[in-house]
């Protein structure tokens, strides 16, 4: 079955600093790959997508390139803020019609 | 813009009792859905419903029921609440994408904290 597998977290940075967090995923076929974000007390929101292999995601700094070869959809930011601290979950769906897949989530803690 | 509505935010439930999570878009989607968050297991669908008047059990549905009373609400009820269920309950919705469009971005509801004891 369809499955995602992200980095198990908590990961702590200190502001400036590089990020990324892992992702990888199980599937037939050719997903589209998801990056959620959810802030403390809040629920999730779409942060970036891709929807086919090579395209790069992109929104507020992060970036995710999908990868069909290693199945991968690794997210990335140059310098991270303490506003960035959040719950990261990795997604995937196959179609419309088709459910979300979550991973387990990640959370991120950026110190000033 | 008020999106994905969810009501209560926060209950808390004797075991055995029974309740039912709101939840409410107006942005006229078709497709809604019912997650539970708990720690280390990440976001595990319960049920969802395609369009109105439809509804299908997801990855965990035992000790539930969803009603799709209209376009617009999709309610989670349990009968019957168990410890098992204390968790975060978080509504989604999703609209139609067209030609072909390979994307299921969804919308969520600020969530339902649940404590039953």
């Amino acid at each position: 079955g369809n499955s995602v597998t992200q980095m198990e977290g908590p990961v702590t940075l200190s502001e400036e600093a590089f990020l990324t967090i892992n992702c990888t995923y199980t599937a037939t076929g050719y997903p589209s790959l998801f990056w959620y974000v959810q802030y403390p007390g809040e629920g999730l929101q779409l942060l970036l997508k891709a929807t086919k292999a090579d395209d790069k995601g992109s929104n507020k700094g992060f970036e995710a390139t999908y990868r069909k070869e290693t199945t991968s959809f690794h997210l990335e930011k140059g310098s991270v803020q303490v506003s960035d601290s959040a719950v990261y979950f990795c997604a995937l769906s196959k179609g419309f019609s088709e459910k979300l897949v979550f991973g387990k989530g990640t959370k991120l803690t950026v110190n000033p | 813009n008020a999106g994905v509505t969810q009501t209560p935010k926060f209950q808390v439930l004797k075991t055995g009792q029974s309740m039912t999570l709101q939840c409410a878009q107006d942005m006229n989607h078709n497709s809604m859905y019912w997650y539970r968050q708990d720690p280390g297991m990440g976001l595990r669908l319960i049920y969802y419903s395609a369009s109105e008047g439809t509804t299908d059990k997801g990855e965990v549905p035992n000790g539930y029921n969803v009603s799709r009373l209209n376009k617009r609400e999709f309610s989670l009820r349990l009968e019957s609440a168990a410890p098992s269920q204390t968790s975060v309950y978080f509504c989604a919705s999703s609209p139609e994408t067209s030609g072909g469009a390979r994307e299921n971005i969804q919308y969520f509801g600020a969530g339902t904290r649940l404590s039953v004891l």
